[in-house]
């Protein structure tokens, strides 16, 4: 059965902290990983990151995917409040099923 | 990337009845899907939403249940019926916009009393 864990499943730090969100999965034909930030109801797509290992990133946001280590991290530097929300990790699977296997999530509190 | 729009955005339903969600894109798009995710969970694909033939269901999910429809390449509608209290959640659509991000749609959130 295809799986995605994502770890911590909360965390809460102070403005201005670094924080390491992961994200690992244990699936059949891996084609590609993609993270999201979900604050309401709508997720919105932060990166795509595929085997080549090429690392991704956005301002302040960056991530990278280890094919060795079947994993990937998202940082996000010098946080501010409204990077508070639920990130999300999905894996998207090849073989023609192009439908998304999400983790549960990240939620993420930042204390100004 | 396309412009999704998801009607209605919120609904309180009665136990037994249904809901239809409409799901509109503003350009083609080849993929579309449906998923749920329920209160303090991570999103659950239902279906892919296959223009001009059935909807390919995930296990768990049945067309009895989540019928959906797909005329044309820019809309879809997602019915949930014979509504129970289990099925409040938030239903969203999302479609494939460079093979193989998807972007959702702003959501349904429904609610069964």
């Amino acid at each position: 059965e295809d799986k995605v864990v994502q770890s911590p499943l909360s965390l809460v730090v102070h403005e201005g902290d670094t924080v390491t969100l992961n994200c690992s999965y244990e699936v059949t034909n891996f084609r590609s990983l993609l993270w999201y930030k979900q604050e309401k109801k709508a997720p919105t797509f932060l990166f795509m990151l595929t085997s080549s290992g090429i690392e991704k990133k956005s301002g302040r946001l960056s991530s990278i995917l280890d094919k060795k280590e079947l994993s990937s991290i998202l940082n996000i530097t010098a946080t501010q409040t409204g990077d508070s929300a639920i990130y999300l990790c999905a894996v998207v699977l090849g073989g023609g099923a192009d439908g998304l296997t999400f983790g549960k999530g990240t939620h993420l509190i930042i204390q100004p | 990337s396309a412009v999704i729009s998801q009607k209605p955005s919120r609904d309180i339903c009665q136990r037994g009845t249904s809901l239809t969600i409409q799901c509109q894109v503003d350009s083609q798009v080849t993929m579309m899907f449906w998923y749920r995710q329920q209160p303090g969970q991570s999103l659950t694909l239902i279906a892919t939403a296959n223009q001009g033939s059935e909807a390919t269901y995930e296990s768990g999910f049945v067309i009895d249940k989540f019928p959906i429809s797909r005329p044309n390449l820019t809309f879809s509608t997602l019915t949930v019926s014979n509504l129970s209290p289990e099925d409040s959640s938030i239903y969203l659509c999302s479609v494939v916009d460079g093979v193989p991000k998807q972007y959702f749609g702003p959501g349904t959130r429904l609610t069964v009393t």
